[in-house]
């Protein structure tokens, strides 16, 4: 059983296309994280949401937009695709009673090559 | 602010040799540390973690960390390295609301 799955794992797109990326977690966590890994393998929080409610909303463009219909899910649209957008995005979700100091469980990640 | 530094961005081992890989952090806060693991086309697991509990921090697979806070340091060691560790490991630590803040990530090699 995966504890937390996105899909799809591989994304090869046109600059200037729309695309989303969904991240469903079966773990019973509130809280769900995105985050961007470049090139250069640097991991970056994008946003994250506590029960439905955006709770971290890092500066990123406004193009990307998550979208929690409920506190398993937690999926991230793109609009107008850009050449820097091309990364490995991480979905996580840990459960607000660890505090500062729990774990993260992440998916496999879903690579996005924009062309 | 809080910040993390990883020393190294690559680190290489001969199997069964010790292997060290140095973090340092800043944090305004007491922090909560970790240390993460990221095989090739996988996501991050986590390898240990440091809640203000003991200083010396057992975690998966043999590693094991210590913290010292009057060095700011968190270092990742294991006594004997696998060919299987090979991996990058990235330092993370994490305000009061959780937000987590990672190092840039060191490569591990383990050469047979």
């Amino acid at each position: 059983d995966t504890a937390v799955s996105q899909t799809p794992k591989y994304l090869v797109t046109q600059m200037g296309n729309d695309k989303s990326i969904k991240c469903e977690q079966n773990l019973g966590h509130d809280t769900m994280y995105w985050y961007k890994q470049d090139s250069k393998k640097f991991l970056k929080i994008m946003f994250s949401y506590n029960n439905k409610e955006l709770i971290i909303n890092e500066t990123v463009p406004n193009r990307f937009s998550p979208k929690s219909p409920d506190k398993a899910h937690l999926n991230l649209h793109i609009n107008s695709l850009e050449l820097g957008d091309s990364a490995v995005y991480f979905c996580a979700s840990r459960p607000t009673s660890g505090g500062n100091t729990g774990e993260l469980f992440f998916g496999e990640g879903s690579r996005l090559t924009v062309l | 602010a809080q910040s993390v530094t990883q020393l190294d961005s690559h680190v290489s081992v001969s199997e069964g040799t010790p292997v060290l890989l140095r973090c340092n952090y800043s944090s305004s806060y007491s922090p909560s540390l970790f240390w993460y693991v990221q095989h090739p086309n996988k996501g991050l697991q986590l390898l240990l973690k440091y809640t203000s509990a003991a200083t010396l921090v057992k975690g998966i697979n043999g590693f094991e960390a210590e913290f010292k806070k009057s060095e700011t340091s968190f270092h990742l060691t294991k006594p004997s390295a696998h060919m299987s560790d090979a991996a990058e490991y990235f330092c993370v630590v994490s305000t009061s609301y959780g937000k987590l803040t990672f190092g840039q990530g060191t490569i591990l090699t383990v050469h047979p």
